[in-house]
């Protein structure tokens, strides 16, 4: 029974440089969130994705990031011209049903720690 | 003001000790509450949902309070590994929204 995979775990790009972040939910899990949380700040909403749709994109920089959660595969987060204050972790959850008063409990992947140099 | 408010700490204590968070939400459209955990570079992890008439998980106690928005833990008898960030989480109705608070963080010391 996998948990929230994210991939890679970690990874180093030169500003300027696009990073792609892989998220795949949980089994059963239709509803996936991207997280990013700042050295020693807190979990900052990013986005909120179903299967082919975003639904809330609140928290998404105007610029150079983008989300996609296709029909098939993982859901992916790409940071495009990267610089150096992108330097974070970027945890993905998924949740089941989010019309059930606990069924919206998000899970959380470990997390992508994405470092510019 | 931020929509899901902490106290700041850090709180330092002793092991055995008996340690309090609290938590305040703006939104009354507020629909569920639950506390997480997160550990020093680690992912955040459930601890507990908080249910209106609240409950008890062992040495964790959460209470909810709807009429003043607020949301408690309660851990007894602190533990060196209780060490963490405690995050308060709020989702609206509807689900979708999930907000978390800034975290407060706890060292508990021997």
């Amino acid at each position: 029974n996998a948990g929230v995979m994210q991939n890679p775990r970690h990874l180093v790009r030169r500003r300027g440089q696009e990073a792609r972040l892989r998220c795949s939910p949980m089994k059963g899990h239709s509803h996936v969130y991207w997280y990013r949380q700042l050295p020693e700040e807190g979990l900052k909403f990013m986005v909120y994705l179903q299967k082919e749709n975003i639904i809330d994109e609140s928290g998404m920089p105007k610029e150079r990031f983008s989300a996609e959660f296709p029909k098939e595969g993982p859901s992916i987060l790409r940071i495009q011209q990267v610089v150096r204050g992108d330097s974070a972790a970027y945890f993905c959850a998924s949740s089941p049903n989010v019309n059930d008063i606990f069924g919206n409990t998000i899970y959380f992947g470990e997390g992508s720690w994405l470092t510019v140099v | 003001r931020k929509e899901v408010e902490q106290d700041p700490g850090p709180f330092n204590v002793p092991e055995g000790a008996t340690v309090a968070f609290n938590c305040t939400y703006s939104n009354s459209a507020s629909q569920s509450f639950f506390w997480y955990r997160q550990d020093c570079r680690k992912e955040p992890k459930l601890l507990m949902s908080v249910y209106s008439s609240g409950n008890e998980d062992g040495r964790f106690t959460a209470q909810l309070n709807r009429a003043s928005q607020y949301i408690s833990l309660l851990i007894r008898d602190s533990k060196l590994s209780d060490s963490a960030t405690y995050l308060c989480v709020v989702t609206h109705t509807g689900g979708f929204k999930t907000i978390f608070g800034a975290g407060t963080r706890l060292f508990v010391k021997a």
